[in-house]
């Protein structure tokens, strides 16, 4: 069974920083791309970023471009996403998702975690 | 970059037939995916690939994508079924791929 395991959140003040952390297991995690979305209150689903099996390839929203950073570790089966120069505006549940129903087409989330809020206020 | 419009809000009697559309230039080039979201959960898989079902989701949900519109629909609808649907595609039509998601739409069983 796919588990991911998302952990990090809090409260920030604006301009600062948080690392995101995702805890994948039940699936080979290095073969599979993985993608960071993030629901704003009330709103609805907004993609991030994500990041090839490798590593070697990385994706952002206009959003989010130069401010954060996805990454993996594929020996420790962990997806990451620093965030930094944060603003009121990416206050969201973040979740991290698996992308592909096999991993040469990573089009489509087939799995998520549960989400870790993050506050962005003075 | 690509835009998905679905309604806000669509309502059903149980035991009837929901539709839930989702609006997209030529998105019948696409391929579609839908996740079903209950409050205070995480989105869950419903279809992908305009028509096909993860395992463990019932019959009563499938889809159909053409033109400029795809549909979700749900038949037999149960109180059960009551949550966010959002359609979902993956575009490269810009300088970067882009994972699009339309707005959203709320089922409520009557």
């Amino acid at each position: 069974e796919v588990q991911l395991l998302e952990s990090g959140g809090g409260l920030v003040q604006p301009g600062g920083s948080l690392r995101l952390s995702c805890a994948a297991s039940g699936f080979t995690f290095s073969s599979y791309a993985m993608s960071w979305v993030r629901q704003a209150p009330g709103k609805g689903l907004e993609w991030v970023s994500a990041i090839s099996g490798s590593g070697g390839s990385t994706y952002y929203a206009d959003s989010v471009k130069g401010r954060f950073t996805i990454s993996r570790d594929n020996s420790k089966n962990t997806l990451y996403l620093q965030m930094n120069s944060l603003r009121a505006e990416d206050t969201a549940v973040y979740y991290c998702a698996k992308a592909g129903i096999v991993p040469a087409n990573p089009w489509v989330f087939t799995a998520w975690g549960q989400g870790t809020t993050v506050t962005v206020s003075s | 970059s690509y835009v998905l419009t679905q309604p806000p809000s669509v309502s059903v009697a149980p035991g009837k037939t929901a539709r839930i559309t989702c609006g997209g230039n030529n998105i019948g080039s696409k391929s579609v995916h839908w996740y079903q979201q209950k409050p205070g959960q995480a989105p869950v898989l419903v279809i992908y690939y305009d028509s096909d079902r993860p395992s463990g989701i019932p019959e009563r949900f499938s889809g159909s994508n053409s033109g400029n519109t795809a549909t979700l629909t749900i038949s037999r609808v149960e109180a059960g079924d009551e949550a966010d649907y959002y359609c979902q595609v993956w575009d490269s039509s810009s300088d970067h791929p882009d994972w699009v998601f339309g707005g959203g739409t709320k089922l409520t069983v009557l």
